[in-house]
């Protein structure tokens, strides 16, 4: 019931490599979400934007992470270099507003080798 | 922080029978939305949920914000609704970002 696009389904790096993952919101969705899914169904909220502004985002993804959602271009989440924690599922989810149904895409599985 | 509880882990169920699952929050939330996981590993929206009761075919859902719980209920159980169920909840005051419980693995038996 998601039309939220990510890609790539799947990501293999070496630590110390970017990692870029990137997600097409449904049309008519300005409210963007990333969150990470461990091998334990632990969900970590990483940031959001509406439009291009960043509305809020955790410590690590400020630190270690580089995300932007370009008007007319897909959203990106790069890790700037992977590490061995950072194998995960990378889900992007949209929304009409901030406070409304989110939508979720099917994810980017990353493995940090 | 803020978090979810969400009980049972997992749950075991005949063809025909229903249950309910449960999320407790250590703070008020604004909203809540149940998931499902299919087969495929995308999450599938139930419901969302800014106050009362909410019922689409088999599943029911109710919140309340003042007493910190959501239920989301199944009557009369099928074989496609085995899968992990996921509810997630919209702090008060916040961006929009979800807090998710760690999920309830649903079997459902012939």
């Amino acid at each position: 019931n998601s039309k939220v696009i990510q890609t790539p389904r799947y990501l293999v790096k070496g630590q110390g490599q970017k990692a870029k993952m990137r997600c097409i919101p449904e049309k008519g969705h300005p409210v963007v979400f990333w969150y990470q899914q461990n091998k334990n169904n632990e969900f970590k909220f990483l940031i959001n934007f509406q439009n291009q502004e960043v509305l809020q985002q955790i410590d690590m993804t400020e630190k270690r992470f580089s995300a932007e959602c370009p008007s007319n271009s897909p959203c990106s989440l790069e890790i700037q270099s992977s590490e061995a924690g950072d194998s995960a599922l990378y889900l992007c989810a949209s929304s009409p507003g901030g406070q409304d149904t989110q939508y979720f895409g099917p994810g980017t599985r990353l493995l940090v080798l | 922080g803020d978090q979810v509880e969400q009980s049972p882990s997992a749950l075991s169920l005949h063809e025909g029978t229903g249950s309910a699952l449960r999320c407790n929050f250590t703070t008020t939330m604004r909203a809540v939305q149940w998931f499902r996981k299919n087969s495929r590993g995308s999450l599938i929206n139930l419901f969302y949920l800014a106050s009362g009761t909410k019922e689409n075919g088999r599943l029911k859902s109710a919140f309340d914000s003042k007493e910190r719980y959501s239920t989301l209920h199944i009557r009369d159980a099928q074989l496609e609704d085995s899968g992990t169920y996921f509810c997630a909840a919209e702090a008060t005051g916040n961006t929009g970002k979800l807090i998710f419980g760690l999920g309830t693995t649903l079997q459902v038996q012939p």
